[in-house]
This record gives structure tokens, C-alpha cells and sequence, in this order.
């Protein structure tokens, strides 16, 4: 089974905005979490992540919450743009036994309108 | 200067071929990564390496062979392939394992089995 997933295949919001995308995992040895963008054709690439000892990270207009006991973390992005139009995927590992498996979600796509 | 590179960037095979993908990276990463992306699936683990001359199975191996003959190379084979094989293709490294590191990904092979 889908061990991380993405609550919705397509968002769109207007310019300036705020939006929330939501991801849900299954697994409790999870303690990586992390949000990649990806334009068509292009390859993902880190936007932002976090670890299980912290609730909340920020950068910028991109803010990830974590709700361990909830198995689930969201990013919210404020003041969305234009440029903000991409497919984002969540992603989630486990640090601890070893792994070196970062499992994604389905992705969302992500539309801007101005 | 691309840290890390996929060849070739688009293949048709045919149906039983035989096909492989190669992917390089001068990160100098101990971990790299074959990951297949297709349209309602995210990015799906097919198999990974964390060393030299060492390949663990991901989360759909079936089908598929990898090969690391040094750090910097990394291979995904496919003795026969198949139609349901038909996708996007992504290589990535990582420096300390997908469990707590940044994965940096090429520019992706697409693959079409005809």
C-alpha cells in the first residue's frame, strides 16, 4: 500500500492567496519529512524539509507543520505566485535501522491564477 | 554544471528488449537512486545503492536490475521490457542516505516500450 499519500491531485488558488497542501504517512519509524516541487520536464527538487524533533520549519513564504501523533504534515505557502504553479510531492523516511528509502506521495498540482 | 546526468534522455524499445539506463553524478554521494514517475503515482522506489558494487531492492524492484560499479555510476536494467514499463524515469543521489539528506535528482530518462 501507498505508505505516504497526498490528500489532493490538484489545487488551484488565487494569486497572493494562501494554500495548505496535506500529506498523510503510515509508518511511525518516519522522522524525515520534506516537500519537493517539480515543473513539467523538470526534475524535483528540495523545497523544504523538516525532522520529527521539530513541529514547524519555516523559510520564507513556505512553512511545513509536522503532527507526529496525527501522522501527517502539511505545507502552507503564503502569498502564492505564478511561479508557484508546479506538481508538489511529499516525501517521509526513517533515519533509524538503516534506511536509506525516501518514499513519496502521489503529488498534488499546484495552480496559481493571476 | 549538472551534478547529475541520465542517459539517454528519451528511448522507444520495443516490447522484450532490452534496455538500460545510466545515470552519473560528481556529487560524490555515497547513495544513489532509480526512482520511476508516472501520472498518479508520485515518484516509486525501484531500487537504490549505498556503496559500490551493492544494490538493495526498492519498492517495485519486479522487472528491473540495477547495477553500481563505482560510486559514481549507476545503472537500471531492463531484460525484457514491457509496455507497463513505459514511464519517466528519474536518477538522484544523496550524501547521507534518503532517510536524512537532500536528494538531487537528474534530468530524467523518458522511457517509451512500444
Amino acid at each position: 500500500g501507498q505508505q505516504v499519500k497526498q490528500s489532493s491531485p490538484s489545487l488551484t488558488v488565487q494569486e497572493g492567496g494562501i494554500l495548505i497542501l496535506n500529506c498523510d504517512y503510515e509508518n511511525d519509524m518516519f522522522d524525515y519529512f520534506a516537500w519537493y516541487k517539480k515543473y513539467p520536464d523538470n526534475s524535483p527538487t528540495l523545497l523544504i524539509s523538516v525532522r520529527s524533533n521539530v513541529d514547524k520549519r519555516e523559510d520564507g513564504r513556505f512553512t511545513v507543520f509536522l503532527n507526529k501523533s496525527g501522522k501527517h504534515f502539511s505545507l502552507h505557502i503564503t502569498a502564492s505566485q505564478p511561479e508557484d504553479t508546479a506538481v508538489y510531492l511529499c516525501a517521509a523516511g526513517a533515519t533509524q535501522g538503516g534506511s536509506a528509502k525516501l518514499i513519496f506521495g502521489e503529488g498534488t498540482k499546484l495552480t496559481v491564477s493571476s | 554544471e549538472a551534478a547529475v546526468t541520465q542517459s539517454p534522455r528519451s528511448k522507444v524499445a520495443v516490447t522484450g528488449g532490452k534496455v538500460t539506463l545510466s545515470c552519473h553524478q560528481t556529487n560524490n554521494h555515497d547513495y544513489m537512486y532509480w526512482y520511476r514517475q508516472d501520472t498518479g503515482h508520485g515518484l516509486r522506489l525501484i531500487h537504490y545503492s549505498y556503496v559500490a558494487d551493492s544494490t538493495e531492492k526498492g519498492d517495485i524492484p519486479d522487472g528491473y536490475k540495477a547495477s553500481r560499479p563505482s560510486q559514481e555510476n549507476f545503472s537500471l536494467i531492463l531484460e525484457l521490457a514491457s509496455l507497463s514499463q513505459t514511464a519517466v524515469y528519474f536518477c538522484a543521489s544523496s550524501d547521507a542516505g534518503a532517510g536524512t539528506g537532500q536528494l538531487y535528482f537528474g534530468e530524467g530518462s523518458k522511457l517509451t516500450v512500444l
